[in-house]
């Protein structure tokens, strides 16, 4: 069961554009939802997080939207890069004594010239 | 934040043989966790390794074929027995750092296994 969705699978953006990521969620016990960036061979990198009370974080270029209602969150790149050409993962942690972090499926940015 | 190292970063390795993976962390952490990422795909959890207690596995993933071990706050292993082709993936260890409080969970660079 996928309890994280995420669209779309990929996303090509001019540089300068905003690229959005769309991720929605089914378990009501979330309770934080980072962003993760991965580039080729290396790790998933922490790029930004938010928890459910908050609507809105900007850190930089990049910004969460949460609509708590909807069940629904999404990342905004301002500015887009080539740099920042990627994989995005959105996640959703759940605490408690089966604490763990479930990932949306990905999606691969591609920002050109 | 913690910076993470792992060990090989890659191996190939014959089908019906293991291979433990090393990983280190630079500070104490409460919680470590080994996830499998397929090439192209989303990570998928094999466990949670706590310090002092059994780890505890996702559904699909057994002990007998991923067994982990934890025996401090900065270093676990996961070890791959009995390996077939179609193991071969991204193993990746992830850790809460203690008392971090916002949940930020931090990965190593991965370990790409290849099994003939």
């Amino acid at each position: 069961q996928q309890q994280v969705k995420q669209s779309p699978q990929s996303l090509i953006v001019q540089k300068g554009g905003i690229s959005i990521i769309n991720c929605a969620y089914e378990n009501t016990a979330f309770d934080y939802f980072p962003w993760y960036q991965q580039f080729p061979g290396k790790g998933p990198a922490l790029l930004i997080a938010i928890r459910p009370d908050v609507s809105e974080k900007k850190e930089g270029r990049f910004t969460i939207s949460f609509n708590k209602s909807a069940k629904q969150f999404s990342l905004h790149i301002m500015d887009s890069q080539p740099g920042d050409s990627a994989t995005y993962f959105c996640a959703a942690w759940i605490s408690g004594t089966a604490s763990k972090l479930t990932f949306g499926t990905g999606t691969r940015l591609q920002v050109t010239l | 934040s913690a910076v993470i190292s792992q060990k090989p970063s890659r191996d190939i390795c014959q089908r019906g043989t293991s291979l433990t993976i090393q990983c280190q962390v630079d500070s104490q952490v409460t919680m470590m966790f080994w996830y499998r990422q397929q090439p192209g795909q989303s990570l998928t959890l094999i466990a949670t390794a706590n310090q002092g207690s059994e780890a505890t596995y996702e559904s699909g993933f057994v002990i007998d074929k991923f067994p982990i071990s934890r025996p401090n706050l900065t270093f676990s292993t996961l070890t791959v027995s009995n390996m077939s082709p179609e193991d071969s993936s991204i193993y990746l260890c992830s850790v809460l750092p203690s008392g971090s409080g916002q949940y930020e969970q931090y990965f190593g660079p991965g370990t790409r296994l290849t099994v003939t």
